[in-house]
């Protein structure tokens, strides 16, 4: 099974919206719902901002949002800030108990 | 707070073995699913292995027969013997707390880094 396929990188200007995509198969992303998104900062553990999609954790900005159609899913942040600069992962699951990450995308914060 | 304490990681030679350790405290341990993710220096997030509930073990096709993931519920331990170890197994790896229901990893430890390396 092949990774995710995530853009490399993005960027955005404080108060834009960006938005990342994940594209998979019909074999991950477009049979499960089971799709997550991490934010991770450099030199720390990544963090769950997205499951199932669309859900956000408690404590997590309702500026991130996510959506799903086919096999590609995405994460949209809107209102930047400085602080959403940081590299973000995708996840699906894939069945039997196994998980596919996307490649990872560098946000840049202008 | 749930915490995730990773320890065991360090140098070792190709065809060598580690045991990390993941120490877990603030949840009720024997109660949920956990898993290993790791990291190449620089690189993406990669799934390792998962150890549901009931007992059930996954691994993924990189690491199949090499690894073996193992809990002691008594200890709040989760653990991972890395066997054969190949170069390309140097990583970052992080024990992470499964949510419910397997819809995300909800918590993840500070990692261990793993060099294999002659």
């Amino acid at each position: 099974q092949s990774a995710l396929t995530q853009p490399a990188s993005v960027s955005g200007s404080p108060g834009q919206s960006i938005t990342i995509s994940c594209t998979g198969t019909s074999s991950d992303v477009g049979s499960y719902t089971l799709v997550s998104w991490y934010q991770q900062h450099p030199g720390k553990a990544p963090k769950v901002m997205i499951y199932e999609v669309t859900k956000r954790p408690s404590g997590v900005s309702n500026r991130f949002s996510g959506s799903k159609s086919g096999n590609t899913v995405s994460l949209t942040i809107s209102g930047l800030q400085p602080e959403d600069e940081a590299d973000y992962y995708c996840c699906s699951y894939a069945g039997s108990r196994n998980w596919l990450f996307g490649g990872g995308t560098k946000l840049t914060v202008l | 707070e749930v915490q995730l304490l990773e320890s065991g990681g360090g140098l070792v030679q190709p065809g060598g073995s580690l045991r990390l350790s993941c120490a877990a405290s603030g949840f009720t341990f024997s109660n949920y699913a956990m898993s290993w993710v790791r990291q190449a220096p620089g690189k993406g997030l990669e799934w390792v292995s998962a150890l549901s509930v009931p007992g059930n073990i996954y691994y993924a096709d990189s690491v199949r027969g090499r690894f073996t993931i193992s809990r002691d519920n008594s200890k709040n331990t989760l653990y991972l013997q890395m066997n054969s170890l190949r170069a390309e197994d140097t990583a970052v790896y992080y024990c992470t707390k499964e949510a419910i229901g397997a819809v995300s990893f909800e918590n993840w430890g500070q990692g261990t880094l793993v060099t294999v390396s002659s």
